[in-house]
């Protein structure tokens, strides 16, 4: 089982819309979960972290996590074509507080 | 630019040459990590220092990849008897490791990274 799961896309939605990323880890001990978001050919910049179980607002990004559940997402509102590009979940292993990361989802939003 | 700055940003090197790549991590952050991407893939963890100490290796690191932090500032990632699966982008992150209200922070930041190419 891999750590972190998340689907690869391509997430399409028209611009505008709410996009919805998941993503489910297998370490129970992980305490901060990260977002990173990936444009093509560039290194991942941080967009968002969340500590506590629940919702996180930060603009037009929101995170959610569960942990219960083993389960964090990020929604994305009012989705632009600028937000194109690949979003990547990270939690931090629970042992060494190192950032996991997923394959990351591809996200398209088209006008 | 006070970000995390990786040199050189791009590397072309025949099989079987010797590789080593620079990280310097944004002066206050005491935890440096290195990654490794491959395309539709996201980074997988390759070593992190705390300070000047290398304290975790991934398995991915083999025999011919090592990585020094000597004074706890810039790092450097080298890589011996390239191989074409060795081709790949390699990312460096930082982050302070302060505990804020009881929680490590473990915000990486990443610079831009070095694009290796075996040929």
């Amino acid at each position: 089982q891999k750590e972190v799961e998340q689907n690869s896309g391509p997430l399409s939605v028209p611009e505008g819309a709410i996009a919805s990323l998941n993503c489910t880890y297998s370490d129970r001990g992980s305490q901060s979960f990260f977002w990173y978001r990936q444009y093509s050919g560039k290194s991942p910049e941080l967009i968002m972290f969340i500590y506590s179980n629940g919702d996180k607002e930060d603009g037009r990004f929101t995170a959610q996590l569960n942990k219960a559940s083993q389960y964090v997402s990020l929604l994305i509102r009012d989705s632009q074509p600028s937000d194109s590009a690949t979003y990547l979940c990270a939690p931090e292993g629970g042992g060494s507080y190192i950032p996991t990361f997923g394959r990351g989802t591809s996200l398209i939003v088209h006008p | 630019d006070t970000g995390v700055s990786q040199n050189p940003r791009h590397k072309i090197t025949k099989r079987g040459q010797n590789v080593t790549f620079r990280c310097d991590p944004i002066s206050e952050h005491n935890r440096l990590y290195w990654y490794r991407q491959t395309l539709g893939q996201g980074p997988e963890f390759l070593t992190y220092f705390q300070n000047e100490a290398q304290l975790e290796k991934s398995r991915l690191l083999s025999d011919r990849f090592s990585a020094e932090r000597p004074k706890g500032s810039f790092s450097t990632l080298e890589i011996q008897r390239t191989e074409q699966g060795d081709s790949a982008m390699y990312l460096c992150a930082s982050s302070t490791g302060s505990v804020f209200y009881g929680l490590l922070n473990t915000e990486a930041f990443f610079g831009q990274g070095t694009r290796l190419t075996v040929v």
